[in-house]
């Protein structure tokens, strides 16, 4: 069974920084790019940041691009965000997704549930 | 970037009636390459993960019931719930994956009327 587990979440000051980490199984994790979805309390999908299945290439989002870097070790099955130079607005639950890999751009066909990351003084 | 529209912002429909769920994109997502459409449709409901139902905008994923269709081309997309059952209440987002930054659209919430 294919499963994603993350976890890192917690609430952190303004400025602060946090690590998240998305441990993976089922599945051949090098052959899949991954990325960080999140969702703000009561508020629809926002796409963060991607890696293909190397972790040769990497993609943001303008919103976090700078503050956040994605990585991956294929060796452990995990997937990192590290969030540097945190604001109020990146406040939300952050999922770890899978590509579905059918070339192309990245449709998520295996999600975790998510870990809550809460930025506040 | 490419803005994803859905209408409505939320329906609610008897049981066993049809829902139908519509998603603009803000440019065409039609590849000239392959003749693929780069959108897909997710379900979330509460307290869970979304859940892939269609892409290629009209390729059902492995296990998603018939009773969920998707058609549409180009900026033009429609989900369509041909009879309603109560555990499809839920919130349905369409996404782009024809150029980064991937994009998702607004949500619409499907209920029971």
């Amino acid at each position: 069974e294919v499963q994603l587990l993350e976890s890192g979440g917690g609430l952190v000051q303004p400025g602060g920084s946090l690590r998240l980490s998305c441990a993976t199984s089922g599945f051949s994790f090098s052959r899949y790019a991954m990325s960080w979805v999140r969702q703000a309390p009561g508020k629809g999908l926002e796409w963060v940041s991607a890696i293909s299945g190397s972790g040769d290439s990497t993609y943001y989002a303008d919103s976090v691009k700078g503050r956040f870097t994605i990585s991956r070790d294929n060796s452990k099955n995990t997937l990192n965000l590290q969030m540097n130079s945190l604001r109020a607005e990146d406040t939300a639950l952050y999922y770890c997704a899978k590509d579905r890999g059918n070339g192309g751009g990245s449709v998520f066909d295996i999600w975790g549930q998510g870990t809550m990351v809460t930025v506040s003084s | 970037d490419i803005v994803m529209t859905q209408s409505p912002d939320s329906l609610a429909v008897s049981l066993g009636e049809r829902a139908t769920i519509n998603c603009k994109s803000s440019q065409s997502v039609l590849s000239r390459s392959n003749n693929k459409n780069y959108l897909a449709w997710y379900q979330q409901k509460p307290g869970q993960p979304p859940k892939l139902l269609v892409y290629w905008a009209s390729a059902r994923e492995s296990g998603v019931p018939d009773r969920f269709s998707s058609s549409g081309s180009r900026t033009d997309f429609t989900l369509t719930i041909s009879s309603l059952q109560a555990e499809d209440v839920a919130v349905y987002y369409c996404q782009q994956y024809y150029s980064i930054p991937w994009t998702f659209g607004q949500g619409t919430k499907v209920e029971i009327k």
